[in-house]
């Protein structure tokens, strides 16, 4: 059984469109995040979610609007892509936040905008 | 600002032999340093993790090494295989809420 798992893995549009990619994670943790790893394998945690409940919010275009709709799921929404947004985008969640617990990543939605 | 400085880039090591990646941090503040393990096609993966009041933990043949004084550590991993070969991350938490801050990683490539 998948244990984070994102839809879709793979998205291609163009510039100005929007787009959502969705995460579910069936660990029963009360913790997610969105991660963005950049051309560069960089990775930068963008958003992070405890009980529904917005924690963390990295400096981020405010294009970029997270959605928990419960604890299993997150989701990123998109407006108005721009080049500069493609990346792979990696959601994970945790059983809490704090620094002694692990994070369990999804595969990645690769995101290219063209 | 790059927080946590990783070294170097990419790494080529032969089979059976040590790799050895090496990071530093600038923020005293940082109480938690894991390493996430990266495949190809794959989200990272926690691979060993240490905090600041043991300056080393060994699992198998990975090693973390830990100098307080000097804020830096290292990742070793002993009799390398190709099964290794995947990019590396190190990472540090400043407590709160898991806030991970990664370096910028390390690709390894084990030939056998």
């Amino acid at each position: 059984d998948t244990a984070v798992s994102q839809t879709p893995k793979y998205l291609v549009t163009q510039m100005g469109n929007d787009k959502s990619i969705k995460c579910e994670q069936n660990l029963g943790h009360d913790t997610m995040y969105w991660y963005k790893q950049d051309s560069k394998k960089f990775l930068k945690i963008m958003f992070s979610y405890n009980n529904k409940e917005l924690i963390i919010n990295e400096t981020v275009p405010n294009r970029f609007s997270p959605k928990s709709p419960d604890k299993a799921h997150l989701n990123l929404h998109i407006n108005s892509l721009e080049l500069g947004d493609s990346a792979v985008y990696f959601c994970a969640s945790s059983t809490s936040p704090g620094p002694l617990y692990e994070q369990y990543f999804g595969p990645g939605t690769r995101l290219t905008v063209t | 600002q790059q927080q946590v400085k990783q070294s170097p880039q990419s790494l080529i090591v032969q089979k059976g032999g040590i790799s050895i990646i090496n990071c530093a941090y600038e923020n005293t503040a940082f109480d938690y340093f894991p390493w996430y393990q990266q495949f190809p096609g794959k989200g990272p993966a926690l691979l060993i993790a240490i905090r600041p009041d043991v300056s080393e933990k060994k699992e198998g043949r990975f090693t973390i090494s830990f100098n307080k004084s000097a804020k830096q550590f290292s990742l070793h991993i002993m009799d390398s295989q190709p099964g290794d070969s995947a990019t590396y991350f190190c990472a540090a938490d400043s407590g709160g809420y898991n806030k991970l801050i990664f370096g910028a990683g390390t690709r390894l490539a084990v030939h056998p």
